[in-house]
């Protein structure tokens, strides 16, 4: 059973506009969560994170915001800019990582122009 | 931040052979984590190295078949043993440092 769910295979967004990426999980120890982007033939980055403890955390054009309640996740881009185009993962850990990161399926970007 | 260095970064070979990736890392890190990337699937933890330990394996994946080491804080081999096409995957060696994880480039692997 997938702990980390990103239910949107694919996602088009036009240039300028904000792209809102969604992730749901179902493990109430998680108590980290981070977002990886990934480019074709590369290993995913790290973009940004936000601890359980918080319900918003931002870094330029990228907001995240946790609703612990829902259980659920979600990524702002603000404004989306071609460059943003790639697949979007979503991750969680629990216990300070010791059991390694649970992700998502992943969630592929694609900002029209 | 820690910078990952994983080699190599792609390699093709015949089933039955082995290929050992390594990483190496420019912090000292108490845990690594080894990954797979299958088609069309999310990143799957093969197993966590801790240095001076036996490796740990997630359900799924045995030592025989996915043999690690990790002789010190800054470095980690997994090796794929007797390859088959469906080992065709990117394997993926990351680290958390102060909470934040770091991947290596990725490995991409094509057994013919």
């Amino acid at each position: 059973d997938q702990q980390v769910k990103q239910n949107s295979p694919s996602l088009s967004v036009q240039e300028g506009r904000i792209s809102i990426l969604n992730c749901d999980y179902t493990n109430s120890m998680f108590d980290y969560f981070l977002w990886y982007k990934k480019y074709p033939a590369e290993g995913p980055t790290f973009l940004i994170s936000i601890s359980s403890i918080k319900d918003k955390n931002e870094d330029g054009r990228f907001t995240v915001f946790l609703n612990k309640s829902a259980k659920h996740l979600s990524l702002h881009i603000v404004p989306s800019q071609p460059g943003d185009s790639a697949v979007y993962f979503c991750a969680a850990y629990s216990g300070g990582g010791a059991d390694g990161l649970t992700f998502g399926k992943g969630t592929h970007l694609i900002i029209q122009p | 931040s820690a910078v990952i260095s994983q080699k190599p970064s792609r390699d093709i070979c015949q089933r039955g052979t082995s290929l050992t990736i390594q990483c190496q890392v420019d912090s000292q890190v108490t845990m690594m984590f080894w990954y797979r990337q299958q088609p069309g699937q999310s990143l799957t933890l093969i197993a966590t190295a801790n240095q001076g330990s036996e490796a740990t394996y997630e359900s799924g994946f045995v030592i025989d078949k996915f043999p690690i080491s990790r002789p010190n804080l800054t470095f980690s081999t997994l090796t794929v043993s007797n390859m088959s096409p469906e080992d065709s995957s990117i394997y993926l060696c990351s680290v958390e440092h102060n909470r934040e994880a770091f991947f290596g480039q990725g490995t991409r692997l094509t057994v013919v």
